[in-house]
């Protein structure tokens, strides 16, 4: 099993719209969750961290944590044809044996977003 | 501020040839971090530095090396290039304090 899985794309929602994507990782006691956005030929960027669970917003983006089923997603809201682009989920694993985990990011493998005008 | 930034943009290889691909940051930040990103499967850390003085390996190490050479500067070298190193490269940083990493606009590697 991935240690971060999100759901298959590619993800096709029309203007306006709310475009959902989901993420799942294996690890029970992983506590940091982030959602980065990837545009094409791009670099990824942050666009949502969240560390507990429920909800947090930001905007027309609103993260959810539940760590009791281990998943995280987020929700676009008024999806514009701007926000079409790879949405990365990145999880910071547990340290082994106490120590820090310095900050290792694990990535799903994305969820390409397409939203149609 | 340049943020983080690397060299080269792109670069073709034959297989067996060497290079160094070149990361640095004018954030004064602790961490450094090297992924590869393939398609379908998202980012793959391959080395990070924690703080200058400091390497260590990721989840895909072989077949790279690294070196922290001051607080802002990290590079990722490729001893004898294979086709499976054919892949996008980013370098990432963050400060110690924080979780959020800033990435350099990559380096697209080709290796024939």
């Amino acid at each position: 099993q991935k240690e971060v899985e999100q759901n298959s794309g590619p993800l096709s929602v029309p203007e306006g719209a709310i475009a959902s994507l989901n993420c799942t990782y294996s690890d029970r006691v992983s506590q940091s969750f982030f959602w980065y956005r990837q545009y094409s030929g791009k670099s990824p960027e942050l666009i949502m961290s969240i560390y507990s669970n429920g909800d947090k917003e930001d905007g027309r983006f609103t993260a959810q944590l539940n760590k009791a089923s281990q998943y995280v997603s987020l929700l676009i809201r008024d999806s514009q044809p701007s926000d079409s682009a790879t949405y990365l989920c990145a999880v910071i694993p547990p340290s082994n044996a106490g120590g820090t985990s310095y900050g290792k990011l694990t990535f799903g493998q994305g969820t390409i977003l397409t939203v149609h005008p | 501020n340049a943020g983080v930034t690397q060299t080269p943009k792109f670069q073709v290889l034959k297989t067996g040839q060497s290079m160094t691909l070149q990361c640095a940051q004018d954030m004064n930040h602790n961490s450094m971090y090297w992924y590869r990103q393939d398609p379908g499967m998202g980012l793959r850390l391959i080395y990070y530095s924690a703080s200058e003085g400091t390497t260590d390996k990721g989840e895909v190490p072989n077949g790279y090396n690294v070196s922290r050479l001051n607080k802002r500067e990290f590079s990722l070298r490729l001893e004898s290039a294979a086709p499976s190193q054919t892949s996008v490269y980013f370098c990432a940083s963050k400060r110690a304090s924080t979780d959020t990493q800033y990435f350099g606009p990559g380096t697209r590697l080709t290796v024939l």
